[in-house]
């Protein structure tokens, strides 16, 4: 079965300094994908960047980028630049398959100091 | 133009009672989903439909019954209410089943007491 591992519950940033988030998953299939989602207190989760298994090139969506490491089955978000509203919890999340779901990591909520 | 909508945002209601979460999509996608957010923040997924034809259930209880009467609608209708199923409810959809990414609604936040 697939599954999806953050190690990080709590992660904290200054205001526009970098930070790096980890994730990690296991699975037997070949073609997947993998995204990073973002809950603030508002509750609503918003899709920050998605990485096609097959396509080596990292991610990135402006201050956001992805380390994708296929052989080793890692897939860390890196923010650049933080802001304030970058605050919340961010959640890994694997789709591949047979499947026809979300398979979501633990999340890792990430505070952003002033 | 909400893409993913779901109504009520908050209910409250006691043990034993039955209530039901509903949801709408506007993006034309042909899948919609309920997942389950826990105290912990947990994530998971309770059913997938595609098409309106359900094809995934999560082995959970019998209580809670989705429909889903067009590809655009997916309600979830929950029978005899207990202190656990105190959540946040998410409805999503995506664009096809399988390996795209999922649109959210607003979440519902059931509080049984």
């Amino acid at each position: 079965a697939q599954t999806v591992t953050q190690s990080q519950p709590e992660m904290s940033v200054q205001e526009a300094e970098t930070v790096t988030l980890s994730c990690t998953y296991d699975t037997s299939e070949s073609d997947y994908y993998l995204f990073w989602y973002k809950q603030p207190p508002s509750r609503q989760m918003i899709l920050v960047i998605r990485q096609e298994a097959y396509k080596q090139q990292n991610a990135t969506e402006n201050r956001f980028s992805v380390n994708f490491q296929k052989a080793a089955k890692s897939f860390s978000l890196k923010i650049s630049d933080s802001q304030l509203g970058d605050a919340a919890m961010y959640f890994c999340a694997y789709n591949g398959g047979a499947t026809n779901k979300l398979i979501f990591g633990t999340g890792t909520l990430l505070a952003v100091q002033p | 133009d909400t893409a993913v909508s779901q109504t009520p945002k908050y209910l409250v209601t006691q043990m034993g009672n039955d209530k039901s979460i509903k949801c709408e999509q506007n993006l034309g996608h042909d899948t919609m989903y309920w997942y389950k957010q826990d105290s912990k923040k947990f994530l998971k997924i309770m059913f997938s439909y595609n098409n309106k034809e359900l094809i995934i259930n999560e082995t959970v209880p019998n209580r809670f019954s989705p429909k889903s009467p067009d590809k655009a609608h997916l309600n979830l209708h929950i029978n005899s209410l207990e202190l656990g199923d105190s959540a946040v409810y998410f409805c999503a959809s995506s664009q096809a089943a399988g390996n795209t990414e999922a649109f959210f609604g607003q979440g519902t936040r059931l509080t049984v007491v």
